[in-house]
Formats: C-alpha cells, sequence, structure tokens
C-alpha cells in the first residue's frame, strides 16, 4: 500500500462545476495535510492546508479531513480552465516530519 | 508571502562539469530546506535534507558525493551537482520551511530544468 494514494485521472468537469479530488493516507499518526497546485512544467503551489477534522474553507477550496478514515479532499467549486493542473496531495509523516506526496491527480476543466 | 526563489531557472551544461544551483528563502527564515528531483510525468523525488549550518540528510539511493548541498544560512541552501551525466538532467526543485511560516508548511521555489550535453 502507497503511504499516499490518489487516482492519477485524468479528473475531466465542465467549466463551472465542483472538482472533488480525493486523497487517502496510510500513517495514522499524520497530522498536517497539503494540498498543492503543479502547471505542466511548474513547481508546486501551496493551495490549502488543513490540519484538524472537518471542512476548512478557502474562497473557491475547500479542504476536507477525516482522519478516522484516513482521507482528505479538495473541492473546487465553479472550476475554471485555469484550474487544470495536476493536485498533489501531501502528508506530513509522523515519524519523519517530511511531505510524503501522493503522485497527482490531474484535473481538465472543459470550457 | 512565504517566497522561495531559485537560481538559475535552466542551465545546459557539458558532461563531466559541476552545476550550482542556489535556493534563497526571500522574506522568511527557512530552518530547514529541501531539495527534490522530478522525471517528466512523475512525482516529486526528496533527494535530500538540510537544516541551517548542519550536514544534510540524504534519502536512500541519493549519491551525496555527487550532489552536494550546503545550507550555510537561514536563507540560503545550494545544490551542486558534480560531474554531471545525461541522466541527470531533470528539473531540480528546492522547498523550505521555516518558524513564522507554520509548524510544516512548506514553499518550494520555481525549480531550475538541468540538461546535461
Amino acid at each position: 500500500q502507497k503511504e499516499v494514494e490518489q487516482n492519477s485521472g485524468p479528473l475531466s468537469v465542465p467549466e463551472g462545476a465542483i472538482a472533488s479530488l480525493n486523497c487517502t493516507y496510510s500513517d495514522r499518526g499524520s497530522q498536517s495535510f497539503f494540498w498543492y497546485r503543479q502547471y505542466s512544467g511548474k513547481s508546486p503551489e501551496l493551495i490549502m492546508f488543513i490540519y484538524s477534522n472537518g471542512d476548512k474553507e478557502d474562497g473557491r477550496f475547500t479542504a476536507q479531513l477525516n482522519k478516522a478514515s484516513q482521507y482528505v479532499s479538495l473541492l473546487i467549486r465553479d472550476s475554471q480552465p485555469s484550474d487544470s493542473a495536476t493536485y498533489l496531495c501531501a502528508v506530513v509523516g509522523s515519524n519523519t516530519g517530511k511531505l510524503i506526496f501522493g503522485q497527482g491527480t490531474t484535473l481538465q476543466v472543459k470550457p | 508571502g512565504a517566497v522561495v526563489s531559485q537560481h538559475p531557472s535552466w542551465v545546459i551544461c557539458k558532461s563531466g562539469t559541476s552545476v550550482k544551483i542556489e535556493c534563497r528563502s526571500l522574506d522568511f527564515q527557512a530552518t530547514t530546506m529541501f531539495w527534490y528531483r522530478q522525471f517528466p510525468k512523475q512525482s516529486l523525488m526528496l533527494m535530500a535534507t538540510s537544516n541551517e549550518g548542519s550536514k544534510a540528510t540524504y534519502e536512500q539511493g541519493v549519491e551525496k558525493d555527487k550532489f552536494l548541498i550546503n545550507h550555510a544560512s537561514l536563507t540560503l541552501s545550494t545544490l551542486t551537482v558534480t560531474s554531471a551525466h545525461p541522466e541527470d538532467s531533470s528539473f531540480y526543485i528546492c522547498s523550505a520551511r521555516g518558524a513564522t511560516t507554520g509548524s510544516y508548511e512548506q514553499y518550494f521555489g520555481p525549480g531550475t530544468r538541468l540538461t546535461v550535453t
């Protein structure tokens, strides 16, 4: 089992729809979770972090965390073509303190 | 806030030469810096972790004598690829974490694309 798992996609949604990106992790002791966006040929950009169970909203983005289920998700409302990118889920390892990245989900928002 | 810069953004060098890449945290003090490598269509691969003033910790399989890391100050880390070969061609990205940016928040530089001919 991979430490951080994401569906590689591509996930295709129409413009204006809600995009739902999911991530599961294996380290039950992890406490810090991050979502990064990476455009093709560019470096990752931090868009959300969440530490507590529940929802955290920032503009069109909502991160959801369920530690009991070891599941973290990112919702993007009113998706725009400019949101088309690879979204990386990252979890801080409880033993190492290092970020562990998933393989990323490619999102395509079609006009 | 939390801006990380890298220089150069791209570099082409001949096989056998060495290349130095700089990573700077511009608006915060980076207690820890990380170096990653990313090949096309693949995820990030952590190469090493460095704390200011101490030796870098390398991930398994990464040659410490080939990839020299120096974290001389709280705002600067350098990666030197020694005796570069074509298989070292990749996208090298640094990231920084500091007390002022949150417990584990990590911000990435724009990356350096290295091509070895």
